[in-house]
């Protein structure tokens, strides 16, 4: 079946624009997850849903992120006046529900110049 | 504060031999545990987990790991290591709507 999947594979935008990043979830799962991989780094924990509702937004590194997710599939992750050390890549994940065991996108690349 | 500790950045096994990668939590309460494979070039990829019960659970490609409480650790292991496992380990800790990483093992299988 089809896996998770996310939207674009890679950008590259200049310093201070607005990026939105998608995550198409696997079909059924109730859980969403987003991470960020800087290189060489491992994976920080940004946000969770579980259906529609974010129950902890801590993981946000400032107020420029911001996410959401309807019908409890599709997300969108939002980075407002992106900055150099947004770079990275960014991996969404969904589960059947929490905490099983998630399903990796192949994440996309953000580039900030 | 909750955390994963990978206490080696990396790892280094002759093809053959059995291999472990450490990690220990730090987590009030039952946590969570899993463990994550990325190979080269593709995505994060789901090993095995610890939810409740025998506290060695078994995973994909041969893996295991060891749940103990006491020493609160979540040990990988595999009784003979193969070069295709040469990849990036992550440990897992979920407790309540907190999910916390380890920052990796990189794992280098020598042949």
């Amino acid at each position: 079946g089809a896996g998770v999947s996310q939207s674009p594979s890679n950008k590259v935008t200049e310093k201070g624009k607005d990026v939105e990043l998608r995550c198409d979830p696997i079909s059924g799962h109730t859980a969403l997850y987003w991470y960020r991989q800087s290189l060489g780094q491992g994976l920080e924990f940004l946000i969770y849903f579980q259906g529609n509702s974010a129950p902890d937004k801590s993981g946000l590194p400032s107020d420029r992120f911001s996410a959401e997710r309807t019908g409890g599939s599709v997300s969108t992750l939002t980075i407002q006046r992106t900055q150099q050390e947004d770079s990275a890549v960014y991996l969404c994940a969904s589960s059947l529900d929490s905490p099983y065991e998630q399903y990796f996108g192949p994440g996309t690349r953000l580039t900030v110049t | 504060a909750q955390s994963v500790a990978q206490p080696e950045d990396q790892v280094n096994v002759a093809e053959g031999n059995p291999l472990t990668v450490k990690c220990t939590y730090s987590v009030s309460g039952n946590p969570y545990l899993f463990w994550y494979v990325q190979y080269p070039n593709r995505g994060l990829q789901f090993l095995l987990k610890y939810i409740t019960g025998d506290n060695l659970v078994k995973g994909s490609y041969g893996f295991e790991a060891e749940f103990n409480k006491s020493q609160t650790s979540f040990h990988l292991k595999k009784p003979s290591a193969l070069v295709s496992d040469s990849a990036l380990y992550f440990c897992v800790c979920s407790r309540g709507d907190k999910i916390i990483f380890g920052k990796g093992t990189r794992l280098h299988i020598l042949p």
